[in-house]
């Protein structure tokens, strides 16, 4: 196992179209989480999981956005009717239990809404 | 919510020691701080993580002062390759991940 992957690096899409994203954590790692990035931000905290079960969403989670791990492995997170000011690097880490602070992060999905 | 506040941007020389101060009230009274580091179009790579004193691994030392309101990284001889953003990762008291804005560390030759 190498690491946390991503899928795709890169998506261009036009505003109003649904994206979906992939991440496929360590695998004995039982804790998956998502964060988006700006340019010069640090990484925001969006969701997580432990196991299959989606455990907290943030605020800046809204109904457009959806998480799922439905075999308590790979993760999905889908944009519905995206907008400009979704442009970002979406970020996938994952973690032992107990241990939530030592994050393994993929390299990012990369978002353009035009 | 807690609030970490991170310088934007530091400079250095290859050689020199660089230290990173994180500042954060209303953290978690147990949790750790950890730090991360990020280049470029990558995710952030975990440096250390301590609860307070002093922490050492074989790139780094964090220092937490006993009221846990701030953490320094600190990165012993910098090289050009340690030019990167650097971030502190805390827990607040509502047990929320919350990462701080980041310190742009520039290693010049």
């Amino acid at each position: 196992d190498t690491g946390v992957s991503q899928d795709p690096r890169h998506k261009i899409t036009k505003r109003g179209q649904n994206v979906t994203f992939r991440c496929d954590p360590i695998s004995e790692h039982n804790r998956l989480y998502w964060y988006r990035q700006t340019l010069g931000q640090g990484p925001e905290f969006l969701t997580y999981f432990q196991n299959e079960a989606q455990l907290e969403k943030s605020r800046l989670l809204s109904d457009r956005f959806s998480a799922e791990r439905p075999k308590g492995s790979f993760s999905t997170l889908e944009i519905q009717r995206t907008e400009q000011g979704d442009s970002a690097m979406y970020l996938c880490a994952s973690s032992l239990d107990g241990d939530s602070e030592t994050q393994y992060f993929g390299p990012g999905t990369r978002l353009l809404v035009l | 919510l807690a609030k970490t506040t991170q310088p934007i941007s530091m400079d250095s020389y290859e050689g020199q020691e660089v230290n990173i101060t994180c500042s954060h009230n209303n953290i978690a009274t147990n949790d750790y701080i950890t730090w991360y580091q990020q280049f470029p179009s990558q995710g952030p790579r975990f440096i250390i993580q301590g609860y307070k004193t002093k922490v050492t691994n074989e790139v780094a030392s964090l220092f937490i002062p006993a009221d846990r309101k701030s953490s320094t990284l600190s990165l012993p001889r910098v090289s050009l390759s340690d030019t990167a953003v650097y971030y502190c990762l805390v827990v607040d008291s509502s047990y929320k991940l919350i990462f701080g804005s980041g310190t742009r560390l520039l290693v010049r030759p």
